[in-house]
């Protein structure tokens, strides 16, 4: 089974700071990784899908990279705002027709 | 409006009851997937479908059924639930095939509760 490790599992981050965290996946058979956010009661929503080495992707505060060779990727928050509070998934897919694998998330709070 | 629509958002039953939740979506997707969310286990894949008449298992299968008779539903079924199957529940659809360049659309979740 394919194994999707996100760390830390819990981050408290001061409003205003930088953040980042991280996603460890098999670089055997990459085909493609996704990251979520997931805010309490809500479903995860999609913030990146990602294929190619070195991807570099941005949504506003929000930034992500990938290692497709030494398989990792990293999520980047720039000024934590309390809207960033959420749990964040990341969710790696190795072959084309197979399943889409997640890891157990992390959950990030930001303090006022 | 673009959606995924799972039926009912909660629901409690006793072990044995046959139920079924309903996952529909309006976006043409080619592929579904029913997730399971547990604490401390993150979501599992239960079982999903790459087309229509197409179902494949996912991690954690048993116990569950599934059917793809259209595109746009995909229900998952419990002939005989018990309380192990008590979790919240996610129906997600995608554009391509497995997902690759198009992410999933969740829909708003089942929490099931079995006694």
């Amino acid at each position: 089974i394919l194994n999707v490790e996100q760390s830390p599992q819990s981050l408290h981050v001061q409003e205003g700071d930088s953040t980042n965290f991280t996603c460890s996946f098999p670089s055997s058979n990459f085909y493609a990784l996704h990251w979520y956010r997931w805010e309490t009661a809500k479903s995860p929503e999609a913030l990146f899908v990602m294929t190619l080495n070195g991807d570099e992707k941005k949504k506003g505060r929000i930034s992500a990279t990938l290692n497709t060779k030494e398989g990792y990727s990293y999520l980047y928050i720039k000024g934590s705002q309390p809207e960033d509070s959420a749990t964040y998934l990341c969710a790696s897919l190795m072959n084309r027709d197979d399943k889409i694998i997640f890891g157990k998330g992390t959950r990030l709070h930001i303090l006022p | 409006e673009a959606q995924v629509t799972q039926n009912p958002r909660y629901l409690i039953t006793v072990t044995g009851k046959k139920l079924t939740v309903t996952c529909s979506q309006n976006m043409n997707h080619e592929y579904m997937s029913w997730y399971r969310q547990d604490p401390g286990l993150g979501l599992r894949q239960i079982y999903y479908s790459m087309n229509v008449e197409v179902t494949d298992k996912g991690d954690v299968p048993e116990g569950y059924k599934v059917s793809r008779k259209e595109k746009r539903n995909f229900p998952l079924i419990l002939e005989s639930p018990s309380p192990n199957q008590t979790s919240l529940y996610f129906c997600a659809s995608s554009l391509g095939t497995g997902g690759y360049n198009s992410p999933l659309h969740f829909g708003n979740g089942t929490r099931l509760t079995v006694t």
